[in-house]
């Protein structure tokens, strides 16, 4: 089977501009979170995605917003990029049919903003 | 102060055990996890423990869980230089199972 796929691996971009970055997940897992990594703050849950409808989401500006389509891809997009936007963005899928929740990630996106 | 919290570092030597440190704060959490981060890739799941038992042995990783005192442990045996990485614990946010609380991570580190 194949893993999570992320698109693309890695992206600059300038202060103001917007992004949209994608995620496949694990044939048949309908459940898609996006996690955040920076050295300063760690590894931050943004929003999670389970049949097209945002199930959680985390603490982070509406700059920040998601999508789930009918096969479970996912897309997130973040408008307006500031330069402490630069991280390394993780998607994770999982069954979600209970316990015990594996969550299974993609390689990530670097996104740099210049 | 932080939900998941694990010391920054580890040095060890091959073929030594490693034991890896976690404690949280969320009494609710049913499952606790461990990944794995190597450099440039993503996490990969290494085994999880469900709250009500209080150890899990998977190959060479054993998973010690103290309830009590929200202590969770992971024991790498035999330890090679491959297993140098970043360790994390997470637990799952109560009720919420995509959303995972975690760690700032344990890079380990493992001396020839």
């Amino acid at each position: 089977k194949a893993g999570v796929t992320q698109t693309p691996r890695y992206l600059i971009k300038t202060r103001g501009q917007q992004v949209t970055l994608s995620c496949s997940p694990i044939s048949g897992h309908r459940s898609v979170s996006w996690y955040q990594q920076t050295p300063g703050q760690g590894l931050q849950f943004l929003f999670e995605y389970f049949s097209e409808t945002q199930r959680n989401k985390g603490n982070f500006p509406g700059r920040f917003s998601g999508r789930q389509f009918s096969n479970s891809r996912s897309e997130m997009n973040v408008s307006t990029l500031e330069l402490g936007d630069s991280a390394l963005y993780l998607c994770a899928s999982s069954q979600a049919k209970g316990p015990p929740y594996e969550q299974y990630f993609g390689p990530g996106t670097r996104l740099t903003v210049t | 102060g932080e939900d998941v919290e694990q010391s920054l570092f580890l040095s060890v030597r091959e073929g030594d055990s490693s034991v890896i440190n976690c404690t949280y704060t969320d009494s609710s959490s049913t499952y606790l996890y461990w990944y794995k981060q190597e450099p440039g890739a993503g996490l990969q799941l290494l085994t999880y423990i469900f709250s009500n038992m209080d150890m899990k042995q998977d190959q060479r990783l054993t998973v010690l869980l103290n309830k009590k005192d929200k202590h969770l442990s992971l024991r790498i045996a035999d330890t090679q230089t491959g297993d140098s990485a970043i360790y994390f614990c997470a637990d799952v946010r109560g009720g919420s199972q995509g959303n995972l609380i975690f760690g700032k991570g344990t890079k380990l580190s493992v001396k020839p």
